[in-house]
């Protein structure tokens, strides 16, 4: 099947910096990928729809400037927490379909953000 | 009213049962519904997809869609161990689009 990775795993920052995480397909091209972010013992909740060589759309609520998501190429997205605060501690999720089967998500095994 | 509800678990059967989860929704738009595991600190993966009503079968998974009573469902038979994990249903109106997730229900296979 489809593999997606993200990179880092883990990362503990501290309050006020910024953290990139990365999400790539390894062995597919993904024009579109997802981002959600998870809060313990809650369901996926979708951040930002990442298009390749455009701008990502955002859910409503989420700050477009403090999540900045760059879908530079066809196997990667990039999403950066800008100036991080602890309520921004989560755990990061993308997601990626195969083209042309778009109920077929692959999900990456996510990000754990803790921000101190 | 959440747009998606599922019982919240957690659910714990012994080992060789069947089991049955379940989603309720409220947007009758919906017409692509996904089955996800989540195993703890991973990703979900997929694990069955129906296209508006009736059923699919996979192995031990068997996924119901009612779009009348607006309930889906997932039964696993011959339940393993190997099967504890959260389990998330996902729907969606478009072709890929806007998938929105209930919130996961967790289950417990005891050996």
């Amino acid at each position: 099947g489809a593999v997606v990775s993200q990179h880092p795993s883990w990362v503990i920052c501290k309050s006020g910096t910024s953290v990139k995480i990365e999400c790539r397909s390894l062995d597919f091209q993904a024009t579109t990928m997802f981002w959600y972010r998870q809060f313990p013992k809650q369901s996926l909740m979708l951040m930002a729809t990442s298009n390749e060589g455009s701008k990502a759309t955002y859910e409503q609520g989420v700050e477009k400037d403090k999540f900045l998501i760059n879908h530079a190429s066809l196997t990667l997205s990039t999403l950066t927490v800008t100036s991080a605060h602890p309520e921004d501690s989560s755990f990061y999720i993308c997601s990626a379909p195969l083209q042309g089967f778009y109920y077929e998500q692959y999900f990456g095994p996510g990000t754990r953000l803790t921000v101190t | 009213q959440k747009e998606v509800e599922q019982d919240p678990g957690p659910l714990s059967v012994p080992e060789g049962a069947i089991v049955s989860l379940n989603c309720t929704y409220s947007n009758s738009a919906f017409q692509y519904f996904m089955w996800y595991r989540q195993y703890s600190r991973k990703g979900p993966e997929l694990l069955m997809y129906t296209y508006s009503s009736g059923n699919k079968e996979d192995g031990r998974f068997t996924a119901q869609v009612d779009k009348s009573s607006k309930y889906i469902s997932l039964f696993i038979r011959d339940s393993q161990p190997s099967d504890s994990a959260t389990y998330l249903c996902a729907m969606s109106e478009d072709y890929g689009q806007n998938f929105v997730f209930g919130p996961g229900t967790r289950l417990s296979v005891l050996p």
